[in-house]
């Protein structure tokens, strides 16, 4: 299974964009690359996955690094909600479990 | 959809007490998976399973701990005896398990667990 690592903390301003790294250099070839985001006091939320090419959705964007043993979440303008813990993890067609970092705490300054 | 459904949301017992975890599924999935929170710990997954089917219980730290999913829909996980180490956020979490490596998990907003 896939170890990945994470920054433990960040600090970001209001409205700037925000790159929260994550590795995974032991990913295989057909894992998928997940990111969650955890608020205070609520249940892990999905944000965002990819395999290969960068994926954009209403809520981040994912860039994963050519050779995939890196990615980057990026916020594109951080808001005071997106403070939360940031999770990346790997997840593979042959199991049925993520494989979840320690995570980032992104802390959002006015 | 109500979402993933736990109870109860905060719990508090005392030492050698049994205590039993609720969950339940979004209806559809058949895939579900606990996990526990720590300060020291972060997020660890316990168990998962998958069509009722325990499929990995690597997790789950002792003898103490039980899984089960008596339905399609519903899951409980149950401690005996507790003891004060056992207190934690535990979160179960469902999942539609249509393709592997794409699966979402949709999790429930957890069980504060408090052991004196």
């Amino acid at each position: 299974d896939a170890k990945t690592t994470q920054p433990n903390s960040m600090e970001s301003n209001e409205e700037e964009p925000v790159h929260l790294p994550c590795n995974h250099s032991t990913i295989s070839g057909t894992d998928y690359i997940h990111w969650y985001r955890q608020l205070p006091s609520q249940g892990p939320e999905y944000v965002i996955h990819g395999l290969t090419s960068n994926v954009n959705n209403r809520m981040a964007s994912l860039a994963i690094a050519e050779d995939r043993k890196s990615s980057t979440l990026i916020l594109h303008r951080a808001t005071l909600r997106d403070a939360a813990v940031y999770y990346c993890g790997t997840l593979g067609g042959s199991q049925g479990n993520l494989i979840f970092g320690k995570g980032t705490k992104l802390s959002v300054k006015p | 959809d109500a979402g993933v459904i736990q109870s109860p949301r905060h719990e508090v017992t005392e030492m050698g007490q049994e205590v039993t975890l609720r969950c339940k599924l979004i209806s559809g999935h058949n895939s579900l998976f606990w996990y526990r929170q720590t300060m020291m710990r972060g997020l660890e997954l316990l168990i998962y399973f998958n069509n009722n089917v325990p499929i990995d219980d690597s997790g789950m730290p002792e003898d103490r701990f039980s899984a089960k999913m008596p339905n399609a829909s519903f899951s409980t996980l149950k401690i005996q005896p507790s003891e004060p180490r056992d207190s934690a956020v535990y979160f179960c979490a469902s999942s539609p398990r249509t393709s592997g490596g794409t699966d979402t998990q949709y999790f429930g907003p957890g069980t504060r667990l408090t052991v004196l």
